[in-house]
């Protein structure tokens, strides 16, 4: 079935630093990848949905020059959090959807494992 | 705009039934995802209906009603591990955004 591989899968950095994501789908290609949040006890908030080639489309009250995304081929899509603050700790993990054997079809969204973010 | 509502927390005994329901607003609807998650995981795939109807896998079974804007995923012979939080989330389809419910966190009792 399909994978994708997000890492790191934890982050500890100090306030101010910028931390960068990565999702790789490895046996099909992501049309689309879609950036989530997660902070404890809640469900999953969607950032910003990114097809590519193309720009990101940010979901309103996110920053799209804090959290920058790049989905500039169809199997690598990055989020950056730029100037991470301690409110920015959070649960990041992304899903992907697209085309390719491994995806079996366009449907189903494919998850990351995930990147727990903690900001000193 | 999207909106998804499902129960917070949900409490059932192992070796019962149990109906989490979910409901929609969205604009735009291709179909009807559910997901599992564990604590701390990344959200486990459960079922995908985009027809109305019953679709049965196992254990677990999803419903849909489009007309109702209306899903439940039914959980059969529960057992500890299905402790989990329960995810339903709005497909508006192909590129377009998937929108999650808050989840239901369900708690297996003996």
């Amino acid at each position: 079935g399909a994978v994708v591989s997000q890492h790191p899968s934890r982050v500890i950095c100090k306030s101010g630093t910028s931390v960068k994501i990565e999702c790789r789908s490895l046996d099909f290609q992501a049309t689309t990848m879609f950036w989530y949040r997660q902070f404890p006890k809640q469900s999953l908030m969607l950032m910003a949905t990114s097809n590519e080639g193309s720009k990101a489309t940010y979901e309103q009250g996110v920053e799209k020059d804090k959290f920058l995304i790049n989905h500039a081929s169809l199997t690598l899509s990055t989020l950056t959090v730029t100037s991470a603050h301690p409110e920015d700790s959070s649960f990041y993990i992304c899903s992907a959807r697209g085309v390719g054997q491994g995806a079996a079809t366009n449907e189903k969204l494919f998850f990351g494992s995930g990147t727990q973010l903690s900001v000193l | 705009g999207q909106n998804i509502d499902q129960p917070t927390e949900m409490t059932a005994t192992e070796g019962a039934i149990v109906q989490i329901n979910c409901t929609y607003q969205t604009s735009g609807f291709n179909g009807l995802f559910w997901y599992q998650q564990h604590a701390g995981e990344a959200p486990t795939f459960l079922s995908y209906n985009v027809l109305d109807g019953l679709e049965e896998k196992g254990r677990f079974s999803s419903f849909l009603s489009r007309s109702k804007g209306y899903s439940y995923l039914l959980l059969k012979e529960l057992q500890m591990k299905d402790s989990a939080s329960y995810l339903c989330a709005a497909d508006s389809g192909g590129y377009q955004k998937v929108t999650f419910g808050i989840g239901t966190k369900l708690q297996v009792i003996p």
